[in-house]
């Protein structure tokens, strides 16, 4: 089962612009909630990464927004600019002794900036 | 410093053969992973191992088998290929330790599988 959905599945943003991508989970249980950047021909890398504590959290232009009572967390890319177009994941894991760090992943937006 | 590799880059298999993945890491990393990406489908974990001499199934484990050969090493097998294998193929690597699950995870750069 999906355990993370995420949308859109692809975007084109012009560059300037505000890039926003969706994930919804059903895991109540899950508590951290990363997001990977994965450009073409090369494996994903950690983008940035938030723990249900807090609301949000900003690295440089990229947030991630999270509302624990909607199941939802979302990344914005301010400014967007055409290096940024690459393949976005988000993903879900839940922390415990018993845990070994697996990550359920969304299924990807590919996202194109526009020059 | 490497990080993660993969061998090979790219492989054609006929139903039926078998083949070795190949994952090494030079990090001194705890944890490795095997997923698979297909489109539409993100990243789905197929195999993994918490630390040396453990592997513990993912979510689509079926046609697969690995060997934690070492810290350092961590291979697939299709033991019989079919079309249905036909994807791109990660290994990553984490720091995880038992009870610190929330490590950063490093991906190599992907073995692309076409199964004929």
């Amino acid at each position: 089962q999906q355990q993370v959905k995420q949308s859109p599945q692809s975007l084109i943003v012009q560059k300037g612009g505000i890039s926003i991508i969706n994930c919804a989970y059903e895991n109540t249980a899950f508590d951290y909630f990363p997001w990977y950047q994965q450009f073409p021909g090369k494996g994903p890398a950690l983008l940035i990464a938030i723990r249900p504590d807090v609301s949000e959290k900003k690295e440089g232009r990229f947030t991630i927004s999270f509302n624990k009572s909607a199941k939802q967390f979302s990344l914005h890319i301010m400014d967007s600019q055409p290096g940024d177009s690459a393949t976005y994941f988000c993903a879900a894991s839940i922390n415990g002794s018993s845990n070994t760090g697996k990550l359920i992943f969304g299924q990807g937006t590919t996202l194109q900036v526009k020059p | 410093n490497a990080g993660v590799t993969q061998t090979p880059k790219f492989q054609v298999l006929k139903t039926g053969q078998s083949m070795t993945l190949q994952c090494a890491q030079d990090m001194n990393h705890n944890s490795m992973y095997w997923y698979r990406q297909d489109p539409g489908m993100g990243l789905r974990l197929i195999y993994y191992s918490a630390s040396e001499g453990t592997t513990d199934k993912g979510e689509v484990p079926n046609g697969y088998n690995v060997s934690r050969l070492n810290k350092r090493e961590f291979s697939l097998r299709l033991e019989s290929a079919a079309p249905s294998q036909t994807s791109v193929y990660f290994c990553a690597s984490s720091e995880t330790e038992t009870g610190h699950p929330q490590e950063t995870q490093y991906f190599g750069p992907g073995t692309r599988l076409l199964v004929l």
